[in-house]
């Protein structure tokens, strides 16, 4: 399909882990990345995978990469209330410039 | 080291008027990529401009919007005639040259814009 696909929801319990699942259109992407979405501000770089790489970990966070089913995970260990926020995947299709990102997970810590 | 710049942070417009949305990139970066949020969707590219140079437009409405990115100044999204469907978080970011798919873009807060 033409669209990057993710889950718009996801709640967990703070010190639990959260798994939030993207799965992206072009096998040529060269990178993936992530980014976190607070109310009302931009979004922020959490982390980037390239597309030779299958798993990156970046202190709580964990990326996985299947590029055969061309899905991309993030794992945050331990959440806590301040990880509630709108979590993007996007790739950059064709090694373009410009990124194609999904439509958003808003994850939920509840307390 | 201040960040992407964009202003007004909202901006509350009537149909038919024109809008105006500004982005100064970090310094350093010479690439500059607007992109639009309608609510509830994720962001979809719109143009990607260097000084001076429209390099990719190809998510550009082709009636109403431009952009440019002058020697001098910031970067400015134009939309002309406003419509209710405009309404949506406009999203500048900004890249070194050649580096920008590497380490991923700096975003700005954004201009919300809203048509009444």
């Amino acid at each position: 399909g033409e669209d990057v696909e993710q889950s718009l929801f996801l709640s967990v319990r703070e010190g639990d882990s959260s798994v939030i699942n993207c799965t992206y259109t072009d096998s040529s992407s060269t990178y993936l990345y992530w980014y976190k979405q607070e109310p009302g501000a931009g979004l922020q770089l959490l982390t980037y995978i390239f597309s030779n790489m299958d798993m990156k970990q970046d202190q709580r966070l964990t990326v996985l990469l299947n590029k055969k089913d061309k899905h991309l995970s993030l794992r945050i260990a331990d959440t806590q209330t301040g990880d509630s926020a709108i979590y993007f995947c996007a790739e950059n299709r064709n090694g373009a410039n410009n990124l194609f990102f999904g439509t958003g997970t808003r994850l939920t810590v509840i307390p | 080291n201040a960040g992407v710049m964009q202003n007004p942070r909202h901006l509350v417009r009537r149909r038919g008027q024109e809008a105006r949305l500004r982005c100064s990139p970090m310094k350093g970066h010479s690439h500059v990529y607007w992109y639009r949020q309608l609510p509830e969707e994720g962001l979809k590219f719109m143009v990607y401009l260097q000084k001076e140079n429209i390099i990719d437009e190809s998510g550009m409405p082709k009636e109403r919007f431009s952009a440019e990115f002058p020697k001098e100044g910031p970067s400015i999204l134009r939309i002309q005639q406003v419509v209710r469907g405009d309404s949506a978080a406009y999203f500048c970011a900004s890249s070194p040259p050649g580096t920008g798919e590497i380490y991923g873009y700096t975003f700005g807060s954004g201009t919300r814009l809203t048509v009444v």
